[in-house]
């Protein structure tokens, strides 16, 4: 497709189940982006990739969140024994180059809501 | 180092117009507007570069004060399709993440 996909739209776990979120950016973007959202608030910054190298991670709130992509293209985000504070939109995007001084446009898909029961 | 938004919501009546705010503590390479409708995926709105350069579409204008590590995005002649909450992001000099706001929530009424 012409945009960036994410699935599943609609997430409902049980506390303590594993999730996983996938984005599939445009075709060709180096860089991509997860965010989190809570309702009412701004996306805040999860980790982001250049390629299949995962430069920054500083914003995964413990180590039950995990983020990959192996092939520098289709990434996952994990999230292990889920709690009702992950409850949240999590946006990906993506954008054409690099980061830093030469960030473009971000890319962003309409984001996966999870809901922890 | 998330920067800081100001108001935090606007209504106005179509026609009029408005001004948000967004500042920093960091020095900055660029900074992002992004407008998101409830429900939706934050959109593009424009960049402004360090050392001036100021890229977007649409008809709204923003400056970047970079002594002050400011920004100000301008909506003039406000539209009904302009409501939605307003991004900036920024990235700060030296580090490769977009960091966003807390938002402003900009309703137009007719």
């Amino acid at each position: 497709g012409a945009g960036v996909s994410q699935s599943p739209r609609y997430k409902v776990a049980k506390r303590g189940q594993d999730v996983a979120l996938r984005c599939d950016p445009i075709s060709g973007h180096v860089s991509l982006f997860w965010y989190q959202q809570a309702l009412g608030q701004g996306p805040e910054f999860l980790t982001y990739f250049q390629n299949e190298a995962q430069l920054d991670k500083s914003g995964l709130p413990s180590d039950r969140f995990f983020a990959e992509r192996p092939e520098g293209s289709v990434s996952t985000l994990k999230i292990q024994r889920t709690q009702q504070e992950d409850s949240a939109v999590y946006l990906c995007a993506s954008s054409q180059g690099t980061t830093g001084f030469d960030t473009g446009e971000l890319f962003f898909g309409e984001g996966s809501r999870l809901t922890v029961l | 180092q998330q920067p800081v938004q100001s108001p935090q919501a606007v209504i106005l009546r179509e026609g009029e117009d408005a001004v948000i705010n967004c500042s920093s503590s960091k020095a900055l390479y660029s900074v992002h507007w992004y407008r998101q409708k409830h429900g939706e995926a934050p959109v593009f709105l424009m960049i402004l570069l360090k050392g001036g350069e100021q890229k977007g579409h649409e008809k709204i204008s923003a400056s970047f004060n970079e002594k002050k590590q400011q920004s100000s995005l301008y909506l003039t002649a406000s539209q009904l399709s302009y409501s939605g909450t307003y991004f900036c992001g920024v990235i700060i000099q030296g580090a490769q993440k977009l960091v966003f706001g807390q938002g402003t929530r900009l309703t137009i009424n007719p």
